[in-house]
């Protein structure tokens, strides 16, 4: 099994500024690592696939790069609705694993 | 739009069993692979199980394989998990979630999920 981890555990970081969220894999996934981002109360929701690409309306301050086993998502001007936790999930192999989760607080 | 709605979560007893339902519309049902993710109180998500578009390849997490099982009727647009021999760490929110192509764990929409409850 693929064991996926994020660093770091909670981010504090004040609006407007950028945010770089880090997602590891133990074995090269190559470019099939997805993002989510998951809000209290609500499901989880897509923001980045194949490493990179944005999923259908995710604005573009969101952006995701990386391949094999080192991965980051940057969040390049922080607002209000982006304080959440970050989900990456490896879907090169079954079990789809995921990270343990990012959570970005408001500094 | 895609909708998928969970149903069917409740509380159980220690070794009982439950079956959830997700009903889906807006997209082409049988095009889809399947996925069931879970996510215990407090804690992080942890997929569960997945069936491919048409039915022929299921898998599943260690942590329920031989207690779970994965179906899906595509005439009626509709997913199931049969959970069995349930224990209290399986308490938890579980999400229906569709991907893009027909074999993937990739989830590109999640349903709201229903919650189990294992206690006695």
């Amino acid at each position: 099994e693929i064991v996926m981890t994020q660093s770091p555990a909670t981010l504090s970081v004040s609006p407007g500024e950028r945010a770089t969220l880090s997602c590891r894999a133990s074995q090269s996934v190559g470019s099939n690592l997805a993002w989510y981002q998951q809000k209290p109360g609500q499901a989880p929701r897509l923001l980045i696939y194949g490493a990179s690409t944005r999923a259908t309306g995710i604005p573009a301050r969101f952006s995701g790069s990386g391949s094999g086993t080192e991965f980051t998502l940057t969040i390049s001007s922080l607002q209000s609705e982006d304080f959440a936790v970050y989900y990456c999930q490896q879907y090169n192999a079954w079990p789809g694993t995921f990270g343990q989760g990012t959570k970005l607080e408001i500094k | 739009d895609v909708q998928l709605l969970e149903s069917g979560g409740d509380l159980v007893q220690p070794g009982g069993s439950l079956r959830l339902s997700c009903a889906a519309s807006g997209f082409t049902f049988s095009s889809s692979a399947m996925s069931w993710v879970r996510q215990g109180p407090g804690k992080g998500l942890e997929w569960v199980s997945s069936i491919t578009g048409s039915g022929a390849s299921t898998f599943y997490a260690d942590s329920v394989k031989g207690r779970f099982t994965i179906s899906r009727d595509n005439s009626k647009n509709s997913l199931f998990l049969q959970m069995n021999s349930l224990r209290a760490e399986d308490t938890a929110v579980y999400y229906c979630a569709k991907g893009p192509n027909s074999r993937t764990v990739l989830c590109d929409s999640w349903g709201q999920g229903t919650l189990v409850t294992v206690s006695s």
